[in-house]
């Protein structure tokens, strides 16, 4: 079946630094993928759209500056978490779409534990 | 606007028993509703979609657009059934999801 990674899967980085996650697919070519914060035991929040070769579309209330994101292949995007402050910290999960599957289905990543000291 | 509401965030029940995991939802259109499962320190994966009708593991859920409904079921539930479950709905051509709140389903020996 299709697989998604995700690098790194657990990062702690100082108030202020930037991050980046990676997520990519390793057996299919992903035009779309989403981007999804997780609180504990809480459900996924859809925080963006990542086109291939586009600007990724942002959900209302969730700052595109902040958050950047680049889908510059088709198996890879990447989401920039810049000047990372605590409040940051969660589970963010990516997953991609499988164009050549008829229902969209997307085939979810591992998830990245990001903690903000 | 698409909506997805589990009721119940909770759900206990013993091994062998039925269970039954509720999924509302509020769309305008003709969606597709599937259900994802999250099993301990594991990736979420999909479990099942309403357009298949299939029964996976033991569940089956079936779409009811008159009560705007899509209840997971089990008829005998197993402790490896323990595990986070998610309704999603696809509204879009493109298959955005929008998740419900979750229900966590814990199945006692």
């Amino acid at each position: 079946g299709a697989v998604v990674s995700q690098h790194p899967s657990r990062v702690i980085c100082k108030s202020g630094t930037s991050v980046k996650i990676e997520c990519r697919s390793l057996d299919f070519q992903a035009t779309t993928m989403f981007w999804y914060r997780q609180f504990p035991k809480q459900s996924l929040m859809l925080m963006a759209t990542s086109n291939e070769g586009s600007k990724a579309t942002y959900e209302q209330g969730v700052e595109k500056d902040k958050f950047l994101i680049n889908h510059a292949s088709l198996t890879l995007s990447t989401l920039t978490v810049t000047s990372a402050h605590p409040e940051d910290s969660s589970f963010y999960i990516c997953s991609a779409q499988d164009p050549g599957h008829r229902t969209y289905e997307q085939y979810f990543g591992p998830g990245t534990r990001l903690t903000v000291t | 606007a698409q909506r997805v509401t589990q009721p119940e965030k909770l759900l206990s029940v013993f091994k062998g028993a039925p269970v039954e995991l509720k999924c509302n939802y509020s769309y305008s259109g003709s969606p597709e509703l599937f259900w994802y499962v999250q099993y301990s320190r594991q990736r979420l994966q999909l479990l099942l979609r309403h357009i298949s009708r299939e029964s996976i593991k033991g569940f089956t859920a079936d779409l009811n657009k008159g009560e705007t409904s899509f209840h997971l079921k089990k008829p005998f539930a197993q402790e490896e059934d323990s595990a986070m479950y998610y309704c999603a709905l696809s509204g879009t051509s493109y298959g955005k999801l929008t998740f419900g709140q979750g229900t966590i389903l814990t199945v006692h020996p």
